[in-house]
């Protein structure tokens, strides 16, 4: 069974002050790791997609990292507008065709503080 | 129509009516998903679709849940006999290819009373 481990549930920082969401993961062989943000009442908005270990990539103030058991997703001088829910999903690879899923996280509910 | 269009955004129900959602993907992604969210807690996979064909269910996906994806464009989500259970929010993605990541709307939040 795939399962992904989000933390801390919930961070508050000040605004401008970094800091890290941790995502963990168990799944039998990775297709992919996706980061997404998701704000009160609305879908998830993709973020990134990784796939081998060592790959970052950024945007803005956000930079993912992956390894083989966990991501992390970096936040640089953060502004009140990242305050959102930030969830980590895995897609497992399988040899058989028509397998899609996505395992998600529970999220990180993140508050930036003015 | 640049994103993904799901209505209602909101149901509210009597336990032991049926309700169906509509999903409209982006028009050129040929795969098409469905999860459920409760409060607190991630997406759990739902179905999937790629064109018409349903591919993948989940155990989640009882008897009294349907699918369909006539003509591989807009989706509906059935839902007989709804339970207090049933209560989440309804979410729709749609994908070209695995890597892009998918494209969520805005959800259908089912409230059964």
């Amino acid at each position: 069974e795939d399962q992904v481990t989000q933390s801390p549930e919930a961070l508050r920082l000040q605004e401008g002050e970094s800091s890290s969401l941790n995502c963990s993961y168990t799944v039998s062989g990775l297709r992919g790791l996706f980061w997404y943000r998701q704000d009160p009442g609305k879908g998830p908005e993709f973020l990134f997609t990784l796939y081998s270990a060592g790959e970052e990539k950024e945007k803005e103030r956000l930079k993912a990292t992956l390894t083989k058991k966990e991501s992390f997703l970096h936040i640089t001088a953060p502004k009140p507008e990242d305050s959102a829910t930030y969830l980590c999903a895995v897609q497992p690879y399988r040899y058989y065709f028509g397998n899609e899923k996505l395992t998600f996280g529970t999220g990180t509910r993140l508050t930036i503080i003015p | 129509d640049t994103g993904v269009s799901q209505n209602p955004r909101h149901k509210i129900t009597k336990r032991g009516q049926n309700v169906t959602f509509r999903c409209d993907p982006i028009s050129e992604h040929n795969r098409l998903y469905w999860y459920r969210q409760t409060l607190g807690q991630g997406p759990e996979f739902l179905t999937y679709f790629q064109n018409e064909a349903q591919l993948e269910k989940s155990r989640l996906l009882s008897d009294r849940f349907s699918a369909e994806r006539p003509k591989g464009s807009f989706s509906t989500l059935e839902i007989q006999r709804t339970e207090q259970g049933d209560s989440a929010m309804y979410l729709c993605a749609s994908s070209f290819l695995h890597r892009d990541g998918y494209t969520f709307g805005s959800g259908t939040r089912l409230t059964v009373v």
